[in-house]
């Protein structure tokens, strides 16, 4: 079945306790993306990555970093957690190349809340 | 001015009307538009994507593209209590990098 897997889906964590929250998909996609969702703000891109060990900042990525080693794996990564980083968060994946639609494939979301 | 705007909503519509929801952009590059629907604590899912400027329908929802006015709509005909989500709308620039989300419109559907 073709998916976007992510672990952990909740989570409670403390200020300052790194956390690693990991990302797959089976589909052979080319970019992908973490996103937050917070209540009246929508999804805001976090980080993006093109292909494997291209990576660039979306919009929101203080305090946040990534890594794409693998074509299959985007790892969000938070050294330093805050609780202004308590949120619902989205990893996507979709192909790149011409001829695609463009649609964004979603994880079930990672539900993280920094006390 | 936000790169994609949207009404928050709710929208309520009684079961069997046309729910229409808008959005504006503010990238005039901008080459695909796409409205995701999300149940509350689930992911989004793609529910329509439009390229051209126009109509393009599939069952009941057409989604309508303006891109001189950057704008962009979904109407849902026949409403149904099932649809009654948050639509996102979501645009994806000319260098195809970012792909930005509108905060969404809460729909109900009144049975």
């Amino acid at each position: 079945e073709a998916q976007v897997t992510q672990n952990p889906r909740y989570l409670i964590t403390v200020t300052g306790k790194k956390l690693t929250v990991t990302c797959s998909q089976n589909m052979n996609h080319e970019y992908m993306s973490w996103y937050r969702q917070d209540p009246g703000l929508g999804l805001r891109q976090i980080y993006y990555s093109m292909n494997v060990e291209v990576t660039d900042k979306g919009d929101v990525p203080e305090g946040y970093k990534v890594s794409r080693k693998e074509k299959r794996n985007f790892p969000l990564i938070l050294e330093s957690p805050s609780p202004n980083q308590t949120s619902l968060y989205f990893c996507a994946s979709r192909f790149s190349r011409q001829g695609r639609t463009g649609e964004l494939f979603f994880g079930e979301g990672s539900r993280l809340t920094v006390l | 001015q936000k790169e994609v705007e949207q009404n928050s909503g709710p929208l309520s519509v009684p079961e069997g009307a046309i729910a229409s929801l808008n959005c504006t952009y503010s990238d005039r590059g901008s080459q695909s538009f796409f409205w995701y629907r999300q149940y509350s604590g689930k992911s989004p899912e793609l529910i329509m994507f439009i390229y051209s400027n126009g109509d393009k329908e599939d069952g009941r929802f057409t989604a309508q593209l303006n891109k001189a006015s950057q704008y962009v709509s979904l109407l849902i005909r026949d409403s149904q209590p099932s649809d009654s989500a948050t639509y996102l709308c979501a645009v994806k620039g000319a260098g195809g990098f970012k792909t930005i989300f509108g905060a969404g419109t809460r729909l109900f559907v009144k049975a």
